[in-house]
């Protein structure tokens, strides 16, 4: 079983609507989480970090924890053309140690 | 957010030279840098930790003596591929952990895209 697991996609949705992504892991003593966007040919960008289990919002982004059910999503309201990248879930389990990533979710977002 | 810059962005050299890849925090000190390669339509693959002052630690299957790495200070850390062959052809991203608190962050450099030919 992978660590970190993600629907590698492509997930398409039409511009205007809600894209969700989710990411689930196996380590129960993880205690951060990242989502990261990546375009073709770039680096990954960080969009969220989330610590504590509930709902955090920034913009159109909301990240959702589910510590009892190890799982953590992205949600993208209103979804644009320019949100078409790659999505790659991160787990930290232990503070200042190396983070543990998913294979990533592409998604395009149709005109 | 926190910046990380890498230089070069890009770089071409002949096999069998070394190239120094450079990872800067700008705008905060990092402890702990970590060093991915990524080869096209692939996932990114930590190569290394990189401690500040101290030796860096490797992923398995990944050279030490291939792929040397410095973390001199608290915002720099260098990454040098030695004896470079084409099949060390890929983008090379650094990041650097940015603390707050008890919580710590990751940012990724611009990346570096090596071909050697």
């Amino acid at each position: 079983q992978k660590e970190v697991e993600q629907n590698s996609g492509p997930l398409s949705v039409p511009e205007g609507a809600i894209a969700s992504l989710n990411c689930t892991y196996s380590d129960r003593g993880s205690q951060s989480f990242f989502w990261y966007r990546q375009y073709s040919g770039k680096s990954p960008e960080l969009i969220m970090f989330i610590y504590s289990n509930g709902d955090k919002e920034d913009g159109r982004f909301t990240a959702q924890l589910n510590k009892a059910s190890q799982y953590v999503s992205l949600l993208i309201r209103d979804s644009q053309p320019s949100d078409s990248a790659t999505y790659l879930c991160a787990v930290n389990a232990n503070q200042g140690g190396k983070l543990i990533f998913g294979q990533g979710t592409e998604l395009s977002v149709k005109p | 957010g926190a910046v990380v810059s890498q230089h070069p962005s890009r770089v071409i050299c002949k096999s069998g030279t070394s190239v120094k890849i450079e990872c800067r925090s700008l705008d905060f000190q990092a402890t702990t840098m970590f060093w991915y390669r990524q080869f096209p339509k692939q996932s990114l693959m930590l190569m290394a930790t990189s401690n500040e002052g101290s030796k860096a630690t490797y992923e398995q299957g990944v050279e030490k003596d291939k792929f040397l790495i410095n973390h001199a200070s608290l915002t720099l850390s260098t990454l040098t591929v030695t004896s470079a062959h084409p099949e060390d052809s890929s983008f090379y991203i650094c990041s650097a952990g940015e603390t707050s608190g008890a919580w710590e962050t990751q940012y990724f450099g611009p990346g570096t895209r090596l071909l050697v030919l």
